[in-house]
């Protein structure tokens, strides 16, 4: 089955403690990218990547990192979680970097204390 | 102001009824339209997909774009209970202009309830 998974969907952490979300798409995508969901706010970019080892900040990227050392991987880091990163993030890849339609794994909920 | 605008509601309506969603924005570039349907503690889910302005129908679904208005709809006709969920609007502009990337500029959503 084709699709977009993420780990963990649920976790709540205390300030401080380095913590990393995965996602893995199993479509042979080059393009992935990184959301985080807020009430009001709606869906915003955080990270993009349009192909291994190619990556670019979206429209939040502070506090976050990423990675695309492989294709299907893009795991989201954060070093140091601060309360206003708790939120909904969801990962999406798509076909390439053209393409718009964008395939969303089921979402990590976040809880940082 | 955001750069797409959309009505959160809730939105509640009977079985049966025709259901009406906008989006409104401003940046003149967005050339790509789209609609997720969200259900709850699920990701969103591609609906339907329009380029430039017109009409697209899929079933039970329309989406209609008129960008000299700059204003985005989505009309679900028959709306059933398994309607219910979060319906967002997308957009994005030329890849050229953009200088690459598919970014997409999501409104807020818009909560649908269609109750038997």
């Amino acid at each position: 089955e084709a699709q977009v998974t993420q780990n963990p969907r649920y976790l709540i952490t205390v300030t401080g403690k380095k913590l990393t979300v995965t996602c893995s798409q199993n479509m042979n995508h080059e393009y992935m990218s990184w959301y985080r969901q807020d009430p009001g706010l709606g869906l915003r970019q955080i990270y993009y990547s349009m192909n291994v080892e190619v990556t670019d900040k979206g429209d939040v990227p502070e506090g976050y990192k990423v990675s695309r050392k492989e294709k299907r991987n893009f795991p989201l880091i954060l070093e140091s979680p601060s309360p206003n990163q708790t939120s909904l993030y969801f990962c999406a890849s798509s076909l390439d970097s053209s393409t718009d339609t964008q395939y969303f794994g089921p979402g990590t909920r976040l809880t940082v204390l | 102001q955001k750069e797409v605008e959309q009505d959160p509601g809730p939105l509640s309506v009977p079985e049966g009824a025709i259901v009406s969603l906008n989006c409104t924005y401003s940046n003149s570039a967005f050339q790509y339209f789209m609609w997720y349907r969200q259900y709850s503690r699920k990701g969103p889910e591609l609906l339907m997909y329009t380029y430039s302005s017109g009409n697209k129908e899929d079933g039970r679904f329309t989406a209609q774009v008129d960008k000299s208005s700059k204003y985005i709809s989505l009309f679900i006709r028959d709306s059933q209970p398994s309607d219910s969920a979060t319906y967002l609007c997308a957009m994005s502009a030329s890849q050229i202009l953009t200088g690459g990337g598919n970014k997409l500029t999501f409104g807020t959503g818009t909560q649908l309830k269609v109750e038997l």
